[in-house]
């Protein structure tokens, strides 16, 4: 049982490329979660999926598209990234989206934009 | 609108030393409140919850809560640190309304244990 995994777990663009962070969970959850964490800024939720087939945009969606792929699958894409973007990305998923639904993470994605 | 505010982005304990980490919400409603852990390089994992079931609530590894209406407060504590609880540590509370369920966090406070 690995939980939630993501890959890459380093990455480094230059502006202006595309790439996409995959997550996958193997505890059969109906929730996932994409966010990023900044110094000082906690997390910040960029995109939700609420159950398979459903994507909502989050605190700071800007510049970023999501794909529930399946039931196990969340991705995260940056079509043109930006220096803005440089960040730890953390997956999350959860039994669903409930008032006391506990999230379990990634071990994160860090990204660094030149 | 749901928030977390943790006071002091820094805390520092000498090992053995009393662990208060302070984390004051502001919710309408009866509010839902989680404390996660975050060790260097790694993502974050439940300490412990409210769900009003208690108002004190014990976690893994030592930790507990107290969840206190009057004051807007769940302060994390521990009576004894050790350098494992050197972390970053995050108050987060359940947000009502167009995205009900999602988690909104506080900015963190890094702790560090001195010998």
């Amino acid at each position: 049982n690995a939980g939630v995994t993501q890959t890459p777990k380093f990455q480094v663009l230059k502006t202006g490329q595309s790439m996409t962070l995959q997550c996958a969970q193997d505890m059969n959850h109906n929730s996932m979660y994409w966010y990023r964490q900044d110094p000082g800024m906690g997390l910040r939720l960029i995109y939700y999926s609420a159950s398979e087939g459903t994507t909502d945009k989050g605190e700071v969606p800007n510049g970023y598209n999501v794909s529930r792929l399946n039931k196990r699958e969340f991705s995260l894409r940056l079509e043109s990234a930006a220096p803005s973007q440089t960040s730890v990305y953390f997956c999350a998923s959860s039994e669903r989206r409930g008032l006391v639904g506990e999230q379990f993470f990634g071990p994160g994605t860090r990204l660094t934009v030149l | 609108a749901q928030s977390v505010t943790q006071l002091g982005s820094h805390v520092s304990v000498s090992e053995g030393a009393l662990v208060l980490l302070r984390c004051n919400y502001s919710s309408s409603v009866p509010p839902y409140l989680f404390w996660y852990v975050q060790y260097p390089n790694q993502g974050l994992q439940l300490l412990l919850k409210y769900t009003s079931a208690a108002t004190l609530v014990k976690g893994i590894n030592g930790f507990e809560a107290e969840f206190k209406k009057s004051e807007t407060s769940f302060h994390l504590t521990k009576p004894s640190a050790h350098m494992s609880d050197a972390a970053e540590y995050f108050c987060a509370v359940v947000h009502y309304g167009g995205s009900q369920g999602n988690l909104i966090f506080g900015k963190g406070t890094k702790l560090s244990v001195k010998p």
